[in-house]
């Protein structure tokens, strides 16, 4: 039972640079999102997906990108890291989309540092 | 916009005592609310959820309550654990054509055996 797997699990950038964090689910949900986790704030909303090739931006898009070629994947793209962008992030997945039931189905965490 | 308040934790408790973690929320209509758990190390897990007003949601002893004259949704446990130890996470949810959770800042509870 793999259910939502993210990766990598801890990465350390410096400032300016750009990575990928991976994100695949195999429930063959509909609905995919990013999340961060930042102390004090919950969890914000930063893109999100209804089925593949359609995308949205959530609460805090900037300095983020995203696509859906698949069912199964969710990468977010850091273009250019910058310091604020520290945080941990959570991919989150839902059949039916969120509307239906409010069971999002969380992968472990990505823990970013920007340097 | 919607919002989600929670009391500020960390929250410790000894074992067996009761729980009660305050959620109060903010919204133009009718949301769902929800609480999420996560566990050291784990993503959110949803623990229960109650879709209209006087529903009550409940799983592994946990209940909350929806009141929508109290905008509330507190949750309750009447006898704590130490493997219960989690942060604990009021969220809601409203078709607003964002099709995303409002989360709360969530709120540690620290079990002492």
């Amino acid at each position: 039972n793999a259910g939502v797997t993210q990766t990598p699990k801890f990465q350390v950038l410096k400032t300016g640079q750009s990575m990928t964090l991976q994100c695949a689910q195999d429930m063959n949900h509909e609905y995919m999102s990013w999340y961060r986790q930042d102390p004090g704030m919950g969890l914000r909303l930063i893109h999100y997906s209804v089925g593949a090739g359609i995308t949205d931006q959530g609460e805090v898009p900037n300095g983020y990108n995203v696509s859906r070629s698949t069912t199964e994947d969710f990468p977010l793209r850091l273009l250019s890291a910058a310091p604020s962008q520290t945080s941990v992030y959570f991919c989150a997945s839902s059949t039916y989309g969120v509307a239906n039931t409010g069971e999002l189905f969380f992968g472990e965490g990505s823990r970013l540092t920007v340097l | 916009g919607d919002s989600v308040t929670q009391m500020e934790g960390p929250v410790t408790l000894s074992e067996e005592a009761f729980l009660t973690i305050n959620c109060t929320y903010t919204a133009t209509g009718y949301p769902s609310l929800f609480w999420y758990v996560q566990y050291p190390g784990e993503g959110l897990q949803l623990l229960l959820k109650a879709t209209k007003a006087d529903d009550k949601g409940s799983n592994k002893g946990f209940e909350a309550t929806y009141r929508k004259e109290t905008t509330s949704f507190h949750l309750e446990k009447g006898s704590v654990q130490v493997s219960d130890s989690a942060v604990y996470f009021c969220a809601l949810y409203e078709d607003t054509g964002r099709r995303a959770l409002t989360f709360g800042s969530g709120t540690r509870l620290q079990v002492q055996p």
